[in-house]
C-alpha cells in the first residue's frame, strides 16, 4: 500500500461548485497532515494544516480523520484561480536520526470550468 | 507508467563524499525539477531542467550539480557532502504543456543524513 493514496482526477468542476478530495495514509503513527497546493511551473505552497478536529480558512474545510487514517479537503464556491494540483502530505517523523520530512502524496488535479 | 522514480530513498553520508541521487521518469515529460525540505522549511528549488541537454539554478544550487542527458534522467550530485545538506530530497516533473491543475508527478523522496 503507498504512504499517501490520492486520487489523481482530473476533477472537472464548474465555477462556483464545491468539490471535495480525499486522501488516506499507510503510517498510523503520523503525526501532522498538510493540504499543499501546487501551480504549473511553481513549487508546491502549504494550503492547510489538518487537524482532527477540523479547520476552516475560508472556503477551504479540512478534516483529519485518525482511526480510518483519511484526510479530505472541501472547496465551497469554487474560483476559475484554484485549478491546481492539490497535494495531500503527512509528516512521520523516522526515529534514530535523519531528516523529520514530509511524504507528499501524488497529487489530485482540480480544474475549474467557466 | 511508473511516474517519478527516485533512488535511493535513504542514505547516511560521511562529511565530504560524494554521491548521485537519481530521479528518472517515464512519462516524457519535459521540464524536471529538484527541491530540497527541511524541517518546519518549505520546498526550496535547488535545480530544474526544461529538457534534455537544458539545466539552470534554482533558489539553492551551491553544493550541487546536476545533468540531463536525456529526457528520462535528471541526476542530482553532491561533490562533498556537508552536514547543512541533511534533508529530504524531491523531484518533479511536469509536461511542456503545463495546465494548472493536470499533469505533475512527485518523486518518493530521497532522505539524506551527512554526518
Amino acid at each position: 500500500r503507498k504512504e499517501v493514496e490520492q486520487d489523481p482526477g482530473p476533477f472537472n468542476v464548474p465555477e462556483g461548485a464545491t468539490v471535495a478530495f480525499n486522501c488516506t495514509y499507510s503510517n498510523s503513527a503520523s503525526q501532522s497532515f498538510f493540504w499543499y497546493r501546487q501551480d504549473c511551473r511553481k513549487e508546491p505552497k502549504l494550503l492547510m494544516s489538518v487537524y482532527s478536529s477540523g479547520n476552516e480558512d475560508g472556503r477551504f474545510t479540512a478534516q483529519l480523520n485518525r482511526a480510518s487514517q483519511y484526510i479530505s479537503l472541501l472547496i465551497r464556491d469554487s474560483k476559475l484561480s484554484d485549478s491546481a494540483t492539490y497535494l495531500c502530505v503527512v509528516n512521520s517523523a523516522i526515529s534514530g536520526g535523519g531528516a523529520d520530512g514530509l511524504t507528499f502524496g501524488k497529487g489530485t488535479h482540480l480544474i475549474i470550468q467557466p | 507508467n511508473a511516474g517519478v522514480t527516485q533512488t535511493p530513498k535513504f542514505r547516511i553520508l560521511k562529511i565530504g563524499q560524494s554521491m548521485t541521487l537519481q530521479c528518472t521518469q517515464d512519462m516524457n515529460h519535459n521540464y524536471m525539477y529538484w527541491y530540497r525540505q527541511d524541517p518546519g522549511m518549505g520546498l526550496k528549488l535547488i535545480y530544474y531542467s526544461v529538457g534534455a541537454g537544458i539545466t539552470d539554478k534554482g533558489e539553492v544550487p551551491n553544493g550541487y550539480n546536476v545533468s540531463r542527458s536525456t529526457t528520462e534522467d535528471f541526476p542530482l550530485r553532491l561533490e562533498l557532502a556537508a552536514p547543512s545538506q541533511t534533508s529530504v530530497y524531491f523531484c518533479d516533473c511536469r509536461p511542456l504543456y503545463c495546465v494548472s491543475g493536470y499533469g505533475y508527478t512527485f518523486g518518493s523522496g530521497t532522505r539524506l543524513t551527512v554526518v
